[in-house]
């Protein structure tokens, strides 16, 4: 069964530094991008970033480029979303998703990392 | 920078049908952007319905459908239930690796 699992929920200050994790199983990690989604309070969903897993390589959205860097360690099957300096606007819900390959879509999603950025 | 459009709301009746639609800001939908439906409620995680325009996803009662409407993708939903209320959200595939996220629509059912 493919099951992506992400990282718990967090609580930081304005500044700090965070990442954020996905973990994949149930399928062959290294021959797949995963992509993070972020869905703001009363907002829709967007479309930030992806990674191919095999080399590393990654694209990003717009809106994203330099605001968080997109990694994976593909030892352990993990992806992550890391953020060097967090805003009071990073407050949002993340998920991470497989892309289905040839067919430019998602299929399947991880549960959701609620990131809170109070002082 | 092209922007993916979607009706902010919409509302249909229980056993109805309704068609959301997605288009671009500039230019026309085409299979070429392989179009994708998502659906998403209040605390869960997305759920995929459908993708490369009319492919249904696993599990995905076919009452829910793809297509392509004049310039833009569409998803209709033929006898609509209480549970599909829910926010829908198309993805557009712009090429280099890139996908983009209409705004979404607020399906009520009522």
């Amino acid at each position: 069964e493919v099951q992506l699992v992400q990282s718990g929920a967090e609580v930081k200050k304005p500044g700090e530094s965070l990442k954020i994790s996905c973990k994949g199983s149930g399928y062959s990690f290294i021959n797949y991008w995963i992509a993070w989604v972020r869905r703001m309070p009363g907002k829709g969903l967007e479309w930030m970033g992806i990674i191919y897993v095999g080399d590393s390589g990654t694209r990003y959205g717009p809106s994203f480029q330099g605001q968080v860097t997109i990694s994976v360690d593909k030892s352990i099957s993990t992806a992550y979303l890391h953020w060097s300096s967090l805003k009071a606007s990073d407050s949002a819900m993340y998920y991470c998703a497989r892309w289905g390959g040839g067919n430019y879509y998602f299929d399947y999603w991880g549960q959701g990392t609620q990131v809170t950025v109070s002082s | 920078q092209t922007v993916v459009t979607q009706e902010p709301s919409f509302s249909v009746s229980p056993g109805g049908t309704v068609t959301l639609t997605c288009g671009l800001s500039s230019g026309s939908v085409s299979i070429s952007y392989y179009p994708s439906w998502y659906q998403q409620t209040p605390g869960q995680a997305p759920r995929t319905l459908i993708f490369s325009t009319n492919t249904r996803s696993s599990g995905v009662p076919d009452r829910f459908s793809g297509s392509i409407l004049g310039n833009k993708a569409a998803l209709t939903i033929t006898g609509a239930q209480a549970d599909d209320e829910s926010d829908y959200y198309c993805m557009l595939y712009m090429g280099s690796g890139i996908s983009v996220f209409g705004g979404g629509t607020k399906l009520t059912v009522l």
